[in-house]
C-alpha cells in the first residue's frame, strides 16, 4: 500500500531562511508524488508534482523538490522564505494506474519575521 | 474559469439531523474525491468516482454516510444521521482522469459543526 510520512508537523524558520520540508514515501511501484499547500480557511492547492520525468522538479512560488528513489524521498525545498509561505505543506503520493491519491499527516510551516 | 464549487461552505446542526454537502467539480473532470479533514486524522479519502461511478468507498466511516454521483457536474455527500464525531472540513476534489498523473484540485470545503 502507498503512503508517506511527513517528518515534523511544526516547522519554524526565519524570513529569507531556507525552507527544508521533509517527506518520504513508500510504494510498490514508481509514484507520482506531490506536494500540496493550504492556506487558512481554503481548500488545498497543488505546489508541484513529480511524473517520473526530472527528478529535480520546480513548482509555483519558488519551491522545489528532488526525488530520490535511493532514499524514498521527496523534500521541499524553498532557499529563501517569505512571510506569505507560512501554510500547512502536504506531501501525497499516488500509484501509477491507480485514481487513490493519499496524503501526509502535512507541517505547518511559520515564517518569523 | 470556474474551479470546485462546494456548499454549503458552513453548516452547524444538531446530532440526529442529516445533512447534505454538494460539490460541483470543474468541467470536463472525470473523477470525483470526497475528503474529510479533522486535526486528529488529518485528510481521509472518503470516496472517490470516476465517470460517475462509485469506485472505492472504503473510507466512508459507516453507513450513515453516503455518496452519489447523479451526473457529471453534480455530487452530494450524506450523513444521516448526524453525531458530533462528524463535525470536520468536508473537501470535494476532481481530477481530469485515469490517463492523467492525478492533480486535485480541491473546493474550498465544506465546514460541518454537529452539536
Amino acid at each position: 500500500a502507498q503512503s508517506v510520512t511527513q517528518l515534523g508537523s511544526h516547522v519554524s524558520v526565519s524570513e529569507g531562511a531556507l525552507v527544508l520540508l521533509r517527506c518520504n514515501y513508500s510504494s510498490s511501484v514508481p509514484p507520482y508524488l506531490f506536494w500540496y499547500v493550504q492556506y487558512p480557511n481554503q481548500g488545498l492547492q497543488l505546489l508541484l508534482k513529480y511524473t517520473s520525468a526530472a527528478t529535480l522538479v520546480k513548482g509555483i512560488n519558488g519551491f522545489e523538490a528532488e526525488f530520490k528513489k535511493s532514499e524514498t524521498s521527496f523534500h521541499l525545498t524553498k532557499p529563501s522564505a517569505h512571510m506569505s509561505d507560512a501554510a500547512e505543506y502536504f506531501c501525497a503520493v499516488r500509484e501509477g494506474g491507480y485514481q487513490k491519491v493519499t496524503f501526509g499527516t502535512g507541517t505547518k510551516l511559520q515564517v518569523i519575521p | 474559469d470556474a474551479g470546485v464549487i462546494q456548499s454549503p461552505r458552513h453548516e452547524v446542526t444538531e446530532m440526529g439531523q442529516e445533512v447534505t454537502l454538494r460539490c460541483k467539480p470543474i468541467s470536463g473532470h472525470n473523477s470525483l474525491f470526497w475528503y474529510r479533514q479533522t486535526m486528529m486524522r488529518g485528510l481521509e479519502l472518503l470516496i472517490y468516482f470516476n465517470n460517475n461511478v462509485p469506485i472505492d468507498d472504503s473510507g466512508m466511516p459507516e453507513d450513515r454516510f453516503s455518496a452519489k454521483m447523479p451526473n457529471a457536474s453534480f455530487s452530494t455527500l450524506k450523513i444521516q444521521p448526524s453525531e458530533p464525531r462528524d463535525s470536520a472540513v468536508y473537501f470535494c476534489a476532481s481530477s481530469p482522469g485515469t490517463e492523467n498523473t492525478g492533480e486535485l484540485f480541491f473546493g474550498e470545503g465544506s465546514r460541518l459543526t454537529v452539536l
